[in-house]
Protein backbone atom coordinates (compact mmCIF):
# COMPACT_ATOMS: atom_id res chain seq x y z
CA UNK A 1 0.00 0.00 0.00
CA UNK A 2 1.01 3.45 -0.53
CA UNK A 3 2.98 5.39 1.98
CA UNK A 4 1.11 8.74 1.99
CA UNK A 5 -2.50 8.40 2.32
CA UNK A 6 -4.14 11.73 1.57
CA UNK A 7 -7.54 13.46 2.77
CA UNK A 8 -9.87 14.74 1.53
CA UNK A 9 -9.83 13.22 -2.33
CA UNK A 10 -11.09 16.34 -3.41
CA UNK A 11 -11.87 19.74 -2.51
CA UNK A 12 -14.06 22.38 -4.11
CA UNK A 13 -13.65 25.85 -2.53
CA UNK A 14 -14.26 29.68 -3.47
CA UNK A 15 -11.75 31.98 -4.31
CA UNK A 16 -10.28 34.16 -1.47
CA UNK A 17 -11.16 30.78 1.23
CA UNK A 18 -8.60 28.59 2.82
CA UNK A 19 -7.96 25.31 1.53
CA UNK A 20 -6.44 22.35 4.23
CA UNK A 21 -4.70 18.79 3.11
CA UNK A 22 -3.98 16.32 5.05
CA UNK A 23 -1.42 13.56 4.72
CA UNK A 24 -0.43 10.37 6.56
CA UNK A 25 2.29 8.12 6.48
CA UNK A 26 3.78 5.26 7.93
CA UNK A 27 7.16 4.67 8.32
CA UNK A 28 9.62 7.01 9.98
CA UNK A 29 10.96 9.52 7.33
CA UNK A 30 13.45 11.96 7.25
CA UNK A 31 11.39 15.10 5.29
CA UNK A 32 7.89 15.30 4.11
CA UNK A 33 7.50 17.26 0.74
CA UNK A 34 4.34 18.63 -0.84
CA UNK A 35 3.46 18.69 -4.86
CA UNK A 36 1.59 20.47 -7.35
CA UNK A 37 0.53 18.55 -10.52
CA UNK A 38 -1.72 20.57 -13.07
CA UNK A 39 -3.74 18.59 -15.16
CA UNK A 40 -1.89 16.34 -16.84
CA UNK A 41 1.69 17.97 -16.66
CA UNK A 42 4.26 17.34 -14.57
CA UNK A 43 4.51 17.79 -10.82
CA UNK A 44 5.72 21.24 -9.23
CA UNK A 45 7.92 21.28 -5.83
CA UNK A 46 6.48 23.33 -3.23
CA UNK A 47 7.57 22.69 0.46
CA UNK A 48 10.21 20.38 2.13
CA UNK A 49 9.79 20.21 5.73
CA UNK A 50 12.49 18.17 7.71
CA UNK A 51 11.28 15.93 10.52
CA UNK A 52 12.83 17.72 12.95
CA UNK A 53 10.23 20.92 11.98
CA UNK A 54 7.32 21.31 12.84
CA UNK A 55 6.02 23.96 10.71
CA UNK A 56 7.04 25.95 7.68
CA UNK A 57 5.69 28.86 5.55
CA UNK A 58 6.03 29.60 1.70
CA UNK A 59 4.54 32.56 0.19
CA UNK A 60 0.79 31.11 0.71
CA UNK A 61 1.84 28.24 1.65
CA UNK A 62 1.70 26.45 5.36
CA UNK A 63 2.72 23.26 6.07
CA UNK A 64 2.56 21.53 9.61
CA UNK A 65 4.06 18.10 10.48
CA UNK A 66 3.20 15.41 13.18
CA UNK A 67 5.94 12.94 13.39
CA UNK A 68 4.00 11.18 16.39
CA UNK A 69 0.79 11.05 14.56
CA UNK A 70 2.70 10.64 11.36
CA UNK A 71 0.85 13.05 9.54
CA UNK A 72 1.01 16.53 7.81
CA UNK A 73 -0.86 19.40 6.65
CA UNK A 74 -1.09 21.54 3.88
CA UNK A 75 -2.65 25.07 4.25
CA UNK A 76 -2.86 27.04 1.17
CA UNK A 77 -4.17 30.49 2.09
CA UNK A 78 -6.34 33.04 -0.06
CA UNK A 79 -6.74 30.30 -2.72
CA UNK A 80 -6.61 31.66 -6.60
CA UNK A 81 -8.39 29.68 -9.31
CA UNK A 82 -4.75 29.38 -10.68
CA UNK A 83 -4.31 27.02 -7.30
CA UNK A 84 -6.63 24.24 -8.91
CA UNK A 85 -4.52 21.29 -9.08
CA UNK A 86 -4.01 18.08 -7.20
CA UNK A 87 -1.54 18.22 -4.36
CA UNK A 88 0.60 15.40 -3.23
CA UNK A 89 2.75 14.49 -0.02
CA UNK A 90 5.35 12.53 -1.05
CA UNK A 91 8.37 11.04 1.32
CA UNK A 92 11.71 9.43 0.59
CA UNK A 93 13.44 6.14 1.84
CA UNK A 94 16.26 3.82 1.00
CA UNK A 95 18.36 6.41 1.59
CA UNK A 96 16.36 9.15 0.11
CA UNK A 97 15.87 7.89 -3.61
CA UNK A 98 12.51 5.80 -2.90
CA UNK A 99 9.64 8.54 -3.02
CA UNK A 100 6.74 7.03 -2.43
CA UNK A 101 3.55 9.88 -3.52
CA UNK A 102 0.81 10.11 -1.81
CA UNK A 103 -2.60 9.37 -3.17
CA UNK A 104 -3.04 13.09 -3.90
CA UNK A 105 -5.89 16.05 -3.26
CA UNK A 106 -7.60 17.62 -6.03
CA UNK A 107 -8.19 21.12 -5.21
CA UNK A 108 -11.18 23.41 -7.64
CA UNK A 109 -11.46 26.54 -7.09
CA UNK A 110 -13.76 28.33 -7.86
CA UNK A 111 -13.73 31.71 -9.39
CA UNK B 1 18.29 26.48 -16.13
CA UNK B 2 15.89 24.48 -13.89
CA UNK B 3 14.77 22.65 -16.70
CA UNK B 4 13.69 18.77 -17.55
CA UNK B 5 12.82 18.53 -21.04
CA UNK B 6 10.93 15.18 -22.22
CA UNK B 7 10.57 13.72 -25.63
CA UNK B 8 8.10 13.20 -26.96
CA UNK B 9 5.32 14.69 -25.80
CA UNK B 10 2.70 11.88 -27.14
CA UNK B 11 3.80 8.73 -28.52
CA UNK B 12 1.06 5.78 -29.48
CA UNK B 13 2.62 2.75 -30.33
CA UNK B 14 1.45 -1.06 -31.28
CA UNK B 15 2.29 -3.82 -28.98
CA UNK B 16 5.54 -5.19 -31.63
CA UNK B 17 6.73 -1.73 -31.86
CA UNK B 18 10.20 -0.40 -30.23
CA UNK B 19 10.24 2.91 -29.28
CA UNK B 20 11.96 5.25 -26.81
CA UNK B 21 11.45 7.87 -24.47
CA UNK B 22 14.19 10.90 -23.66
CA UNK B 23 15.12 12.97 -20.84
CA UNK B 24 17.36 15.59 -20.49
CA UNK B 25 18.47 18.20 -17.71
CA UNK B 26 21.44 20.66 -17.33
CA UNK B 27 21.35 21.39 -13.33
CA UNK B 28 24.33 19.41 -12.69
CA UNK B 29 21.92 16.78 -10.93
CA UNK B 30 23.19 13.32 -10.61
CA UNK B 31 20.06 11.56 -9.73
CA UNK B 32 17.66 10.91 -12.28
CA UNK B 33 14.31 8.93 -11.64
CA UNK B 34 11.27 7.38 -14.13
CA UNK B 35 7.82 7.56 -12.96
CA UNK B 36 4.70 5.99 -14.45
CA UNK B 37 1.64 7.83 -13.69
CA UNK B 38 -1.77 6.71 -14.12
CA UNK B 39 -5.09 8.75 -14.64
CA UNK B 40 -6.15 10.24 -10.86
CA UNK B 41 -3.20 8.53 -9.66
CA UNK B 42 -0.16 9.57 -8.11
CA UNK B 43 3.25 8.79 -9.69
CA UNK B 44 4.59 5.42 -8.90
CA UNK B 45 8.62 5.36 -8.73
CA UNK B 46 9.97 2.89 -11.70
CA UNK B 47 13.92 3.61 -11.55
CA UNK B 48 16.42 5.91 -9.78
CA UNK B 49 19.99 6.35 -11.65
CA UNK B 50 22.60 7.85 -9.16
CA UNK B 51 25.90 8.70 -10.60
CA UNK B 52 24.90 7.10 -14.00
CA UNK B 53 24.18 3.88 -12.11
CA UNK B 54 21.18 1.74 -11.62
CA UNK B 55 19.98 2.27 -7.94
CA UNK B 56 16.61 1.30 -7.62
CA UNK B 57 14.04 -0.87 -9.87
CA UNK B 58 11.26 -1.18 -8.92
CA UNK B 59 10.32 -4.52 -10.34
CA UNK B 60 9.59 -2.87 -13.56
CA UNK B 61 9.05 -5.86 -16.07
CA UNK B 62 12.17 -6.48 -18.79
CA UNK B 63 9.39 -4.64 -21.28
CA UNK B 64 11.03 -1.60 -19.66
CA UNK B 65 14.65 -1.34 -20.10
CA UNK B 66 16.51 2.45 -18.38
CA UNK B 67 19.72 4.02 -19.59
CA UNK B 68 21.31 6.84 -18.28
CA UNK B 69 24.30 7.11 -20.84
CA UNK B 70 25.59 10.32 -19.63
CA UNK B 71 24.98 12.54 -16.08
CA UNK B 72 22.09 15.00 -18.16
CA UNK B 73 20.58 11.80 -20.03
CA UNK B 74 17.75 9.67 -18.79
CA UNK B 75 16.31 6.78 -21.92
CA UNK B 76 13.59 4.37 -21.42
CA UNK B 77 13.38 1.87 -23.81
CA UNK B 78 9.98 0.29 -24.74
CA UNK B 79 9.62 -3.09 -26.29
CA UNK B 80 6.65 -5.35 -26.60
CA UNK B 81 4.76 -3.04 -23.97
CA UNK B 82 0.74 -3.56 -23.40
CA UNK B 83 -2.48 -1.81 -23.24
CA UNK B 84 -2.18 -1.37 -19.80
CA UNK B 85 1.20 -0.04 -19.94
CA UNK B 86 -0.37 3.36 -21.11
CA UNK B 87 0.41 6.35 -18.81
CA UNK B 88 1.98 9.35 -18.50
CA UNK B 89 5.79 8.85 -17.79
CA UNK B 90 7.46 11.41 -16.32
CA UNK B 91 10.88 11.74 -15.63
CA UNK B 92 12.50 13.79 -12.67
CA UNK B 93 16.16 14.89 -11.31
CA UNK B 94 17.30 15.72 -8.01
CA UNK B 95 20.57 16.34 -6.43
CA UNK B 96 21.55 12.65 -5.11
CA UNK B 97 22.64 12.55 -1.08
CA UNK B 98 22.03 9.49 0.73
CA UNK B 99 20.05 9.61 3.98
CA UNK B 100 17.99 12.59 2.91
CA UNK B 101 15.80 13.45 -0.13
CA UNK B 102 15.74 16.46 -2.38
CA UNK B 103 13.57 18.02 -4.15
CA UNK B 104 13.01 16.74 -7.27
CA UNK B 105 12.34 18.74 -10.73
CA UNK B 106 10.09 17.22 -12.82
CA UNK B 107 9.26 17.05 -16.45
CA UNK B 108 6.08 17.67 -18.97
CA UNK B 109 5.93 13.77 -19.30
CA UNK B 110 5.58 11.68 -22.21
CA UNK B 111 1.67 10.86 -22.68
CA UNK B 112 2.04 7.10 -24.00
CA UNK B 113 -0.66 5.17 -25.52
CA UNK B 114 -0.48 1.21 -26.65
CA UNK B 115 -2.65 0.22 -29.02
Amino acid sequence: SQQGEEDPQALSIQEGENATMNCSYKTSINNLQWYRQNSGRGLVHLILIRSNEREKHSGRLRVTLDTSKKSSSLLITASRAADTASYFCATAHTGGFKTIFGAGTRLFVKA
Amino acid sequence: DTEVTQTPKHLVMGMTNKKSLKCEQHMGHRAMYWYKQKAKKPPELMFVYSYEKLSINESVPSRFSPECPNSSLLNLHLHALQPEDSALYLCASSLPRTGESYEQYFGPGTRLTVT
